[in-house]
């Protein structure tokens, strides 16, 4: 399967836990998007990243959310001390840049705060 | 500022009807509009998509129509079937002033197709 995947695909923290949410994008792919869905709500924005560079991240809370993309490995949305408010559906997306729109969506983690 | 604004919120169309959702943007530096297509607990996946230099896209069933000047852009569902019940979002982005592609979606319409 050579489409973008995420894990884990549900995750529920306790307030004030940490929350890892991963992201491989597609083969040949080398740009990530990251956009959070809350419920009745569109997708907004948060992060892109290339290998080893945030590129826009205007859309990332200031605090407590952080994203990398290694050279080697997926790429990261790290939330710290998590609160209610966070509980959303996370999407990762990938593109193949080099001037290309088309981004290709996985299929999220689902994060629950309790 | 809400950039796409999408309608309706909620649609309810018989087998066989025409299923039409409707989006206005306010950027004109937007210069692709994807649409996506999303089932409860999955990702949204990619519908189809126009550039401006064109008027009207089809593919199956699927048509979208654009209007450069009213910056307006519409998915129009063809026979529409059971298996089409999702929500659709509309969307736009840019590559020009930095922004880098990311995409501007609209608040979602929830598309029930009655059998």
């Amino acid at each position: 399967n050579a489409g973008v995947m995420q894990n884990p695909r549900h995750l529920v923290r306790r307030r004030g836990q940490e929350a890892r949410l991963r992201c491989s994008p597609m083969k040949g792919h080398s740009h990530v998007y990251w956009y959070r869905q809350l419920p009745e709500e569109g997708l907004k924005f948060m992060v892109y990243l290339q290998k080893e560079n945030i590129i826009d991240e205007s859309g990332m809370p200031k605090e407590r959310f952080s994203a990398e993309f290694p050279k080697e490995g997926p790429s990261i949305l790290r939330i710290q001390q998590v609160v209610r408010g966070d509980s959303a559906a996370y999407f990762c997306a990938s593109s193949s840049g080099q001037g290309r729109h088309e981004q290709y969506f996985g299929p999220g983690t689902r994060l629950t705060v309790t | 500022q809400q950039q796409v604004k999408q309608s309706p919120q909620s649609l309810i169309v018989q087998k066989g009807g025409i299923s039409i959702i409707n989006c206005a943007y306010e950027n004109t530096a937007f210069d692709y509009f994807p649409w996506y297509q999303q089932f409860p607990g999955k990702g949204p996946a990619l519908l189809i998509a126009i550039r401006p230099d064109v008027s009207e896209k089809k593919e199956g069933r699927f048509t979208i129509s654009f209007n450069k000047s009213a910056k307006q852009f519409s998915l129009h569902i063809m026979d529409s079937q059971p298996g089409d019940s999702a929500t659709y979002f509309c969307a736009a982005s840019t590559g020009s002033g930095g922004s880098n592609y990311k995409l501007t979606f609209g608040k979602g319409t929830l598309l029930t197709v009655n059998p």
